[in-house]
């Protein structure tokens, strides 16, 4: 089984290029997020859904965007990349906010 | 809002000891409390989960936490570790609450066994 599946995994980025991350999860999960992980900051929640076509402003949204538009899949976006972005980026889905299940993670530099 | 405190963010010990990794959250309604770990340039895994029922949960490696609502703790505790334990650990918290559950991490311990 796949389970979460991101891609690209790792990606670097000049100061205000754009990009998508993509997260696809095959366990028919309604719930899906995305974290950021920063030494000594834990995961901090970014953008989270609870369902296809609704998404909620997590704990650090702003220069993000997401799209959930079909159930399996759950869009990362960064219209103007920042230093301030370079994180490992981790997408999760969850079973009505239960177990969570993450992908590898994304390794994202900007320069 | 909920929030997840975890008190050490690291925590070394030697092989064989007993350890005890410390968790408190908050939060206005009920919740699930979890634990996952993560392992150097790995993606988090669950260790073991409380959603209801008995307050002490386990793992299969011989981790154990502790539900104590009026302490609002989740304790993980191991009376004995591995060389093999050495990783990051991450409380997190969700509520049971329809609609808009949120899953909230600590900023995690780090727990570094020696031999």
């Amino acid at each position: 089984n796949a389970g979460v599946t991101q891609t690209p995994k790792f990606r670097v980025l000049k100061t205000g290029q754009s990009m998508t991350l993509l997260c696809a999860q095959d366990m028919n999960h309604e719930y899906m997020y995305w974290y950021r992980q920063d030494p000594g900051m834990g995961l901090r929640l970014i953008h989270y859904s609870v369902g296809e076509g609704t998404t909620a402003k997590g704990e650090v949204p702003d220069g993000y965007n997401v799209s959930r538009l079909k159930k399996q899949n759950f869009l990362l976006g960064l219209e103007s990349a920042a230093p301030s972005q370079t994180s490992v980026y981790f997408c999760a889905s969850s079973h009505r906010g239960l177990e969570a299940f993450f992908g590898q993670g994304t390794r994202l530099t900007v320069v | 809002a909920q929030s997840v405190t975890q008190l050490d963010s690291q925590v070394p010990v030697f092989e064989e000891a007993p350890v005890e990794l410390r968790c408190n959250y908050s939060s206005s309604v009920s919740v699930y409390l979890f634990w996952y770990v993560q392992y150097p340039n790995q993606g988090l895994q669950l260790l073991l989960k409380y959603l209801s029922g008995s307050t002490l949960v386990e793992s299969i490696n011989g981790f154990e936490a502790e539900f104590n609502k009026s302490q609002t703790s989740f304790h993980l505790r191991k009376p004995s570790v591995h060389i093999s334990d050495t990783a990051e650990y991450f409380c997190a918290v969700s509520t049971s609450q329809g609609g808009s559950e949120k899953l909230v991490f600590g900023k995690g311990t780090k727990l570094t066994v020696n031999p």
